[in-house]
């Protein structure tokens, strides 16, 4: 079925620093991709998205690319501020005709210090 | 445009008693969902709705009801509250596949 995998956290950086997460998943096709954020207190809301394979998604700061051949999804920002501590989900549409339902991944804590 | 409001945001409930939590959407969205999150956990889902009338089970739905009898409103009944149900829930509107709208959340303890 379909699944989604995520790098373990929590990930802790310095103010600045370059981010990584990775997301990589297994679907039948090429379906669509998407990174959601949840800050403290808060529910989750769409960061980035992309469509289709080679598509790169990008919002505040961050981007990610659709990797067909390695089916991966990771997301990266080239310097991090405090304000983007939150935690960092991974998530795909699930195949067949229950598409408006997704598969999230276990979700990533970024801690961002001064 | 409020999105998706839930209400109430804090509960405190006894084992045993039954409560409602509440969810409203203002987009005329036909697809609405119920999750929960556990603390250092990701997302699981509870129940889903694909129009009014129309409900279905998620991954996760035994001790929860729920039910959609206008577009807008997806309330989500706990039976009998356990200690296990505790959690914090959110719902979740959305027009079509990927992005989905959340609303803050309930918190919900049960001692």
């Amino acid at each position: 079925g379909d699944s989604v995998t995520q790098m373990e956290g929590p990930v802790t950086l310095s103010e600045e620093a370059f981010l990584t997460i990775n997301c990589t998943y297994t679907a039948t096709g090429y379906p669509s991709l998407f990174w959601y954020v949840q800050y403290p207190g808060e529910g989750l809301q769409l960061l980035l998205k992309a469509t289709k394979a080679d598509d790169k998604g990008s919002n505040k700061g961050f981007e990610a690319t659709y990797r067909k051949e390695t089916t991966s999804f990771h997301l990266e920002k080239g310097s991090v501020q405090v304000s983007d501590s939150a935690v960092y989900f991974c998530a795909l549409p699930n195949s067949g005709g229950s598409n408006y339902k997704l598969t999230f991944g276990k979700g990533t804590l970024l801690t961002v210090n001064p | 445009n409020a999105g998706v409001t839930q209400t109430p945001k804090f509960r405190i409930l006894k084992i045993g008693q039954s409560m409602t939590l509440q969810c409203t959407q203002d987009m005329n969205h036909n697809y609405m969902y119920w999750y929960r999150q556990d603390p250092g956990m990701g997302l699981k889902l509870i129940y889903y709705s694909v129009g009014a009338g129309i409900t279905d089970k998620g991954e996760v739905p035994n001790g929860y009801n729920v039910s959609r009898s206008t577009t807008e409103d997806f309330p989500l009944r706990l039976e009998l509250a356990a200690p296990s149900q505790t959690s914090v829930y959110f719902c979740a509107s959305s027009y079509s596949a990927g992005h989905q709208h959340f609303g803050d959340g309930t918190r919900l303890s049960i001692l």
